[in-house]
């Protein structure tokens, strides 16, 4: 079955960066774009970005850019987003999730950042 | 950007009866709109894609009508399991935003 498996949590100092990853299965994964999600603890969805598997080709809200950079390993069907200089507001849940309607959903992956 | 609104922001509902939550954008988005329920502690779960095709494996009490800048999600004869947040989601222009969510409560 189609699945996207995400990497563990994470604790991380302002100013530091974190990478998220999502691994994906049961689907040829250069197929359909991946996209993430976020949900600050209490708050709705967020979402920050997509990554063309088969290209490469990212595109992400204007509010991350120059801080979030989304890539992918086909060899292991994996795609990752890294995050840089963490403020304490992007404490949050961070989700990757396929296709432009994101009909399947990782785990979630929670970061904290704090000092 | 494209905002979108819904409403109500919080209902509580007896089992067996309908739901109807609404979705306005700010903007024109055609059918580029899509409906997901979360449940705490849990992903969000696709229900409803492009206004009003179901997504395989939901009950069928979950329908979804709309297009252009109004948008429903119906839920006929709730059951308890359907407590949830509920979240609209366009994905006609950049950047892709949802909508604040619908908490449905169960009385």
């Amino acid at each position: 079955q189609v699945q996207l498996v995400q990497s563990g949590a994470e604790v991380k100092k302002p100013g530091a960066s974190v990478k998220v990853s999502c691994k994906a299965s049961g689907y040829t994964f250069t197929d359909h774009y991946m996209h993430w999600v976020r949900q600050a603890p209490g708050q709705g969805l967020e979402w920050m970005g997509w990554i063309n598997p088969n290209t490469g080709g990212t595109t992400s809200a204007q509010k991350f850019q120059g801080r979030v950079t989304m890539t992918r390993d086909t060899s292991i069907s994996t795609a990752y987003m890294d995050l840089s200089r963490l403020r304490s507001d992007d404490t949050a849940i961070y989700y990757c999730a396929r296709k432009d309607h994101l009909d399947v959903w990782g785990q979630g992956t929670t970061v904290i950042v704090s000092s | 950007e494209i905002v979108l609104t819904q409403s109500p922001d919080f209902q509580s509902v007896t089992p067996k009866e309908k739901v109807t939550i609404t979705c306005r954008a700010s903007q024109a988005i055609g059918a580029s709109l899509h409906w997901y329920q979360q449940k705490p502690d849990q992903s969000p779960k696709l229900l409803i894609k492009y206004a009003s095709q179901s997504f395989s494996g939901v009950p069928s009490r979950f329908s979804g009508s709309g297009s252009g800048t109004d948008f429903t999600l119906t839920i006929n004869s709730l059951e308890v399991e359907d407590a949830a947040t509920y979240y609209c989601h366009q994905t006609s222009g950049l950047p892709f935003t949802f909508g604040p969510g619908t908490k449905v409560d169960i009385k």
